[in-house]
C-alpha cells in the first residue's frame, strides 16, 4: 500500500512558468515532509522539507505548501528554468516512532527552453 | 565535505551469486538507511541503523538480505543467491543526530542481476 501518492507522474513546463507537484498521505501520524530532487545516475537530493505546525515554506524558487486537514502537500517551483529538469520525489516520515521515509512515486519534470 | 559514498557504483551479477555493497557515510552522522529504488519508482525504506544498532528491518524483502554496521560507521548490505528481481539502485542515507530527520543520500550502487 502506497503509503504517499504523487502527481503528476510527468510534468513539462516552458522556461519561467510554475511547476506544481502534488502528494497526498493518510497517516496522521507523518511529522516531517521533505521534497528531494534526483538527476538520472545521482541519488537524491534534499530540496526543502516542511513539519505540520507551519502551512508554507519558502526557500528560494521552490515552495512547500501543506494542508494538515487535507493531508496534502505541494512543490512550487517558480520562474522554472531548465536546470530544474529532473525527477522529484515527496516523501514523508514520523520521527516519533520511526526515521524511515516513505516516498512518493516520482513526478518527472521537463522545463522547455 | 565529503557526502555519503557507495561502492561499487555498478555491479553485475549472475543469479545465484553473492553481492555486497558498501556504504561510507557522512563522518559522524549516527543513522543510517538503505533504501532500493526500483527503475522508475521512488526509494523503499530496506533497513534502519543507530550507530551499530539494526533498529529497523523491516523492509528487508527476504532472508537473503542482511545489513550490517559493526563499528557505527561504514555498513555492509550483503543479498545472497541473487535473483532477477533484485535488479535495482540500492541508495544509502545518512542523517546526524538532532538535525530532525534530514537524510543525506549517496550515488547508490546500481545492481544487475542476469
Amino acid at each position: 500500500q502506497q503509503q504517499v501518492k504523487q502527481s503528476p507522474q510527468s510534468l513539462i513546463v516552458q522556461k519561467g512558468g510554475i511547476s506544481i507537484i502534488n502528494c497526498a498521505y493518510e497517516n496522521t501520524a507523518f511529522d516531517y515532509f521533505p521534497w528531494y530532487q534526483q538527476f538520472p545516475g545521482k541519488g537524491p537530493a534534499l530540496l526543502i522539507a516542511i513539519r505540520p505546525d507551519v502551512s508554507e515554506k519558502k526557500e528560494g524558487r521552490f515552495t512547500i505548501s501543506f494542508n494538515k486537514s487535507a493531508k496534502q502537500f505541494s512543490l512550487h517551483i517558480m520562474d522554472s528554468q531548465p536546470g530544474d529538469s529532473a525527477t522529484y520525489f515527496c516523501a514523508a516520515s514520523d520521527l516519533l516512532t520511526g526515521n524511515q521515509f516513505y516516498f512518493g512515486t516520482g513526478t518527472s519534470l521537463t522545463v522547455i527552453p | 565535505g565529503a557526502g555519503v559514498s557507495q561502492s561499487p557504483r555498478y555491479k553485475v551479477a549472475k543469479r545465484g551469486q553473492d553481492v555486497a555493497l558498501r556504504c561510507d557515510p557522512i563522518s559522524g552522522h549516527v543513522s543510517l538507511f538503505w533504501y532500493q529504488q526500483a527503475l522508475g519508482q521512488g526509494p523503499e525504506f530496506l533497513t534502519y541503523f543507530q550507530n551499530e544498532a539494526q533498529l529497523d528491518k523491516s523492509g528487508l524483502p527476504s532472508d537473503r538480505f542482511f545489513a550490517e554496521r559493526p563499528e557505527g560507521s561504514v555498513s555492509t548490505l550483503k543479498i545472497q543467491r541473487t535473483q532477477q528481481e533484485d535488479s535495482a539502485v540500492y541508495l544509502c542515507a545518512s542523517s546526524p543526530a538532532g538535525e530532525g530527520g534530514t537524510q543525506y543520500f549517496g550515488p547508490g550502487t546500481r545492481l544487475l542481476v542476469l
